[in-house]
């Protein structure tokens, strides 16, 4: 078992431009959580999924940002039109609910 | 919304020293968990203590649960310089984890 697999490691996008982020959950897990971390900072929850359905988008900010976890492949985070302010870490989680989680290493987005 | 609030935000100690984090919340939880996290990685699942549960071991980690006073310890003992690194709890809300900002700790050899 390969564990969260997300991808890429790190990314480097241009104010403006559109960024993706992928996770893979671990093999077994249909649930799967979007987190992001400022330098210095916490984890701060930004969206929950299940397999084609959307459970708690309360953390995602109302524009630009949108999250998928189709039926097939892995789940998307995208951010569209980068600002300097989206420079974080993005990590995944997945569970099969109600135990602990299991993290990928998290994608590094700068924008530049 | 952030729910856990670890105390202290740093802590530094001798190794061999014993480590003692706090965390207070907020709202009522199916579970709690604490994790670490080293410097530029993923975090790690340390340990998951349920509502109704009150103290629970892990080799070195001893975690407690107080419902009542919403709060949680992280105790490491004998510490390495290898925990090095920083710890956050996260309580499980049902629908998805909150966690607090995290207590840095350095372990000196």
């Amino acid at each position: 078992n390969a564990g969260v697999m997300q991808n890429p490691r790190h990314l480097v996008r241009r104010r403006g431009q559109e960024a993706r982020l992928r996770c893979s959950p671990m093999k077994g897990h249909s649930h799967v959580y979007w987190y992001r971390q400022l330098p210095e900072e916490g984890l701060k929850f930004m969206v929950y999924l299940q397999k084609e359905n959307i459970i708690d988008e309360s953390g995602m900010p109302k524009e630009r940002f949108s999250a998928e976890f189709p039926k097939e492949g892995p789940s998307i985070l995208r951010i569209q039109q980068v600002v300097r302010g989206d420079s974080a870490a993005y990590f995944c989680a997945s569970s099969p609910y109600g135990e602990g989680y299991t993290f990928g290493s998290g994608t590094r987005l700068t924008v530049v | 919304s952030q729910q856990g609030e670890e105390d202290p935000q740093a802590l530094s100690i001798q190794e061999g020293e014993n480590a003692t984090m706090n965390c207070s919340y907020k709202t009522s939880i199916n579970n709690l968990q604490w994790y670490r996290q080293n410097s530029g990685r993923g975090l790690v699942h340390l340990i998951l203590i349920r509502s109704n549960e009150r103290e629970k071991h892990s080799g070195r980690l001893r975690v407690t649960l107080d419902t009542s006073k919403k709060s949680s310890s992280l105790l490491i003992t004998a510490s390495r310089a290898a925990d090095t690194a920083s710890y956050f709890c996260a309580t499980d809300l049902g629908n998805d984890m909150r966690f607090g900002a995290g207590t840095r700790l350095t372990v000196k050899p």
